[in-house]
């Protein structure tokens, strides 16, 4: 089985400075899906940034990005020029490859990151 | 754009009660996920369908059904509802090799 764990339960970021947010996952398997989630006050689960495992290329989406290091299984998001709205807990999500049969593609997730933005 | 639709958006039941949550997914997605979020703690995957047909079962309890109907609608019912079932209910629905998008979540409370 696949775990995902995120060790720091807390951060803080100044605004407008660059924050990471780390994330390392456990699995036997060579194809899958990362994610990253956003989770504010409201409770909606948010999409944030998505990195396919055999890209080596970091994903990138306007301030969020990732450092996928996929033989060390950890999966890092930087966010940049951090916005009091960007407060927020965080998941890291791991996704296997998905089977024909639309089986595997449950999201197993980490225990998450509270974030909070000093004005 | 339209986005996963939860009903309701808040419940309260009594213990040993019934209690049935409705989603319904982003036109097009072939698949719908349901996952259980206790205070504090991450989401936990119960169960999924990929075109009508359940495609995953994760840690649901027996007191719990859930099916996918014709219009793609799911439906998830729980019975002899106890204390430890309050939790945020999330459905999610996607093109199934593709992100998940989720709902606003129904919090259920037991009494």
């Amino acid at each position: 089985a696949q775990t995902v764990t995120q060790s720091q339960p807390e951060m803080s970021v100044q605004e407008a400075e660059t924050v990471t947010l780390s994330c390392t996952y456990d699995t036997s398997e060579s194809d899958y899906y990362l994610f990253w989630y956003k989770q504010p006050p409201s409770r909606q689960m948010i999409l944030v940034i998505r990195q396919e495992a055999y890209k080596q290329q970091n994903a990138t989406e306007n301030r969020f990005s990732v450092n996928f290091q996929k033989a060390a299984k950890s999966f890092s998001l930087k966010i940049s020029d951090s916005q009091l709205g960007d407060a927020a807990m965080y998941f890291c999500a791991y996704r296997s490859a998905v089977k024909d049969t639309g089986a595997n593609s449950k999201l197993t997730f980490g225990k998450g990151i509270t974030l909070s933005v000093r004005p | 754009a339209a986005g996963v639709i939860q009903s309701p958006r808040h419940l309260i039941k009594e213990k040993r009660e019934t209690a049935t949550l409705k989603c319904y997914p982003i036109p097009r997605h072939d698949t719908v996920y349901w996952y259980q979020q206790g205070p504090g703690q991450d989401p936990q995957f119960l169960i999924s369908f990929y075109e009508k047909m359940q495609s995953d079962k994760g840690s649901i309890p027996d007191r719990f059904s859930a099916q996918q109907f014709s219009d793609y609608h799911s439906e998830l019912n729980m019975s002899s509802l106890e204390l430890g079932d309050s939790a945020l209910y999330f459905c999610a629905s996607s093109l199934v090799a593709y992100e998940q998008y989720f709902g606003p979540g129904t919090r259920l409370t037991v009494t």
